[in-house]
């Protein structure tokens, strides 16, 4: 059975600094990985969707890469901003598009 | 192009009483999903459809759960009878043909009292 992890459960940072979500998990058999944003009472936003067969994906500010060999996976987060905070989850999906996801790490970035 | 829409967005009943939750996914997205988030943790599926027909519905608690998509575009979630640990965010999400990606709507805060 796929599990997903994600350490820190929380983090709080000064804003402007550069950061690192982790995913991990137990079954490299996966499809792709997606990182989701999360805002309190909101659904998800996608971010980034990692196919298996890739290495990275990078939007804006944003760069996600991919180890399925040791089933990891990070968030890097560029010159953080207030407006990034949120709660981050990681999924993965695995056969007929169904998707695993990680209990999330809720983000402040500080003014 | 409209999102995910569900209704209601907030929903506060008494345990032992029924509930449904409606989604409408993107135009064209033939796959649906169901998910039930607690409070801390993760979203967990608990039922997908493609077009009218069940995927996967192996996470639902049958006794008190249905859902159903009978013409393949919107779909209802029904809980009969509540209990207090059904409190949590109710999401839907939908998928185009041939992706993975998934589309979520915006969920249905449930408060079993």
């Amino acid at each position: 059975k796929q599990e997903v992890t994600q350490i820190p459960a929380a983090l709080s940072v000064p804003e402007g600094e550069n950061l690192v979500l982790n995913c991990s998990f137990t079954d490299s058999a996966i499809y792709n990985l997606q990182w989701f944003r999360q805002d309190p009472g909101k659904g998800l936003t996608s971010l980034l969707l990692i196919q298996s067969s890739q290495r990275e994906q990078t939007s804006g500010r944003l760069n996600a890469s991919l180890d399925k060999s040791s089933g990891r996976s990070t968030l890097y987060i560029a010159a953080s901003q207030p407006g990034d905070s949120a709660t981050y989850l990681c999924a993965v999906s695995e056969g007929a598009q169904k998707l695993v996801f990680g209990q999330g790490t809720r983000l402040t970035i500080n003014p | 192009e409209a999102g995910v829409a569900q209704s209601p967005r907030y929903k506060i009943i008494e345990k032992r009483q029924s509930v449904a939750f409606w989604c409408n996914p993107i135009s064209g997205h033939a796959t649906l999903y169901w998910y039930q988030q607690i409070l801390g943790q993760g979203p967990k599926l608990l039922i997908q459809f493609q077009n009218n027909g069940v995927v996967d519905d192996s996470q639902l608690p049958k006794d008190r759960f249905s859902a159903e998509r009978l013409k393949g575009v919107d779909s209802t979630l029904k809980i009969q009878p509540a209990k207090l640990e059904d409190s949590a965010v109710y999401l839907c999400a939908s998928s185009p043909p041939g992706s993975n990606e998934q589309f979520f709507g915006p969920g249905t805060r449930l408060t079993v009292l």
